[in-house]
């Protein structure tokens, strides 16, 4: 069975400073793909980054990084130089058939 | 692109009536994807289709709900009769499947539609 985890339901970080969101997942699917999405207050769901599992250099985009350790089965999301804007749900989900959630982090940036 | 389109915003309905939820996906994308989102149960993967049929239905949670997608450019999430537990955020998103380059293989979010059954 697949399965996400997200240990963190709450998280602070100063605006300027970075932050690293956990998530772990198991399966024994060989091929799988690992996502994070941004839930703002006003509800839509945001894709941020993309790992595949054969992927061998860790995914990055903008201020986005997934941090992907594959024998420890984690995918985590470091976000650098933290903005007010960031404050926000986040969702670790992962992909072998069908999309599976974990329960999300709740982030907030303070000034 | 116009991204995926949900309508209504927001629905406000009575125990008992007919709710109907209306997707457009992305223009060219295959599958589609319709989820709840509830603060007890998180975001729950409700039923799938890919080239407008149903692929996977177990997470409807009952009869009362049911899922179409007439065509590769609309579908339907339709309860009947609703209930209060119902009351949730429901997700539409969509994705376009490629061997080539699985960062395209990302499913986009619509805005949803968040439904309070009275």
């Amino acid at each position: 069975a697949q399965k996400i985890t997200q240990t963190q339901p709450g998280m602070f970080v100063q605006e300027k400073e970075a932050v690293t969101l956990d998530c772990t997942y198991d399966t024994s699917d060989p091929s799988y793909g690992l996502f994070w999405y941004k839930q703002p207050s006003s509800g839509e769901m945001i894709f941020l980054i993309y790992q595949g599992s054969y992927d061998q250099q860790n995914a990055t985009e903008g201020r986005y990084s997934l941090n992907f350790q594959k024998a420890r089965k984690s995918a985590n999301l470091v976000i650098s130089a933290s903005q007010l804007g960031d404050s926000a749900m986040y969702f670790c989900a992962m992909r072998g058939g069908k999309l599976i959630f974990g329960q999300g982090t709740e982030l907030s940036v303070k000034p | 692109d116009a991204g995926v389109i949900q309508s209504p915003r927001h629905e406000v309905t009575e125990m008992g009536q007919e709710v109907t939820l209306r997707c457009k996906p992305i223009s060219g994308h295959d599958y589609l994807f319709w989820y709840r989102q509830t603060m007890m149960r998180g975001l729950e993967l409700l039923i799938y289709f890919n080239n407008n049929v149903p692929i996977d239905d177990s997470g409807m949670p009952e009869d009362r709900f049911s899922a179409k997608m007439p065509n590769a450019s609309f579908s339907t999430l339709k309860i009947q009769p609703s209930e209060p537990r119902d009351s949730a955020v429901y997700f539409c998103a969509s994705r376009k499947f490629s061997f080539r380059d699985r960062g395209l293989d990302t499913q986009y979010f619509g805005p949803g539609t968040r439904l309070t059954v009275l």
